[in-house]
């Protein structure tokens, strides 16, 4: 069975601190991960990886994919309160299409002032 | 980025009524739709894929008869809870994609508690 775990499941960080959250997948026919920010209601895009080793960056997050160890981390910089979100990771297979997404539990992120 | 519109926000009914939840692509057209569930303090388990025209693919364990689902265009997929009970209360989401090989892209999701 197909399946997207991610760790920690919580982190309480202090603002200005940095963070690093972790999935692993373990999915048939792999075709790509994807991070996706969820505050109070629909998650937010923010990577799509496809390629092992070649880091996405937008602003104080980044995240990179590694296809031989089948993980991928999601860093955050200088972390404000306004990063405290649940963070899903999410995979997809070849089997379906791009939008036929296998989530991960997420990671639950508290940034205190 | 695409916008999908999802409606409504959040709805309350009692408990033997149906609710209808909608979900529409705005700018594009969505060949593909996906309906999720949300649990509290739990992740998004895919419910079902539509594809336009054709009858939806429901994952395992999801009844299709309590939880229907209308793709009748290419901006507007419906999902009915039929005789809604306490325990199908849950935060439901859209999402849409234009083809097979493109990102999807999220309804706000709404939000039903059954009474």
């Amino acid at each position: 069975e197909d399946k997207v775990v991610q760790s920690p499941l919580s982190l309480v960080v202090h603002e200005g601190d940095t963070v690093t959250l972790n999935c692993s997948y373990e999915v048939t026919n792999f075709r790509s991960l994807l991070w996706y920010k969820q505050e109070k209601k629909a998650p937010t895009f923010l990577f799509m990886l496809t390629s092992s080793g070649i880091e996405k960056k937008s602003g104080r997050l980044s995240s990179i994919l590694d296809k031989k160890e089948l993980f991928s981390i999601l860093n955050i910089t200088a972390t404000q309160t306004g990063d405290s979100a649940i963070y899903l990771c999410a995979a997809t297979n070849y089997g379906g299409s791009q939008g036929n997404l296998i989530f991960g539990k997420g990671t639950k992120l508290s940034v205190k002032p | 980025g695409a916008v999908v519109s999802q409606h409504p926000s959040r709805v309350i009914c009692k408990s033997g009524t149906s609710v209808k939840i909608e979900c529409r692509s705005l700018d594009f057209q969505a060949t593909t739709m996906f309906w999720y569930r949300q649990f509290p303090k739990q992740s998004l388990m895919l419910m079902a894929t539509s594809n336009e025209g054709s009858k939806a693919t429901y994952e395992q364990g999801v009844e299709k008869d309590k939880f229907l689902i209308n793709h009748a265009s290419l901006t507007l997929s419906t999902l009915t809870v039929t005789s809604a009970h306490p325990e199908d209360s849950s935060f439901y989401i859209c999402s849409a994609s234009q083809g097979y090989d493109t990102e999807a892209f999220f309804g706000q999701g709404t939000r039903l508690t059954v009474v």
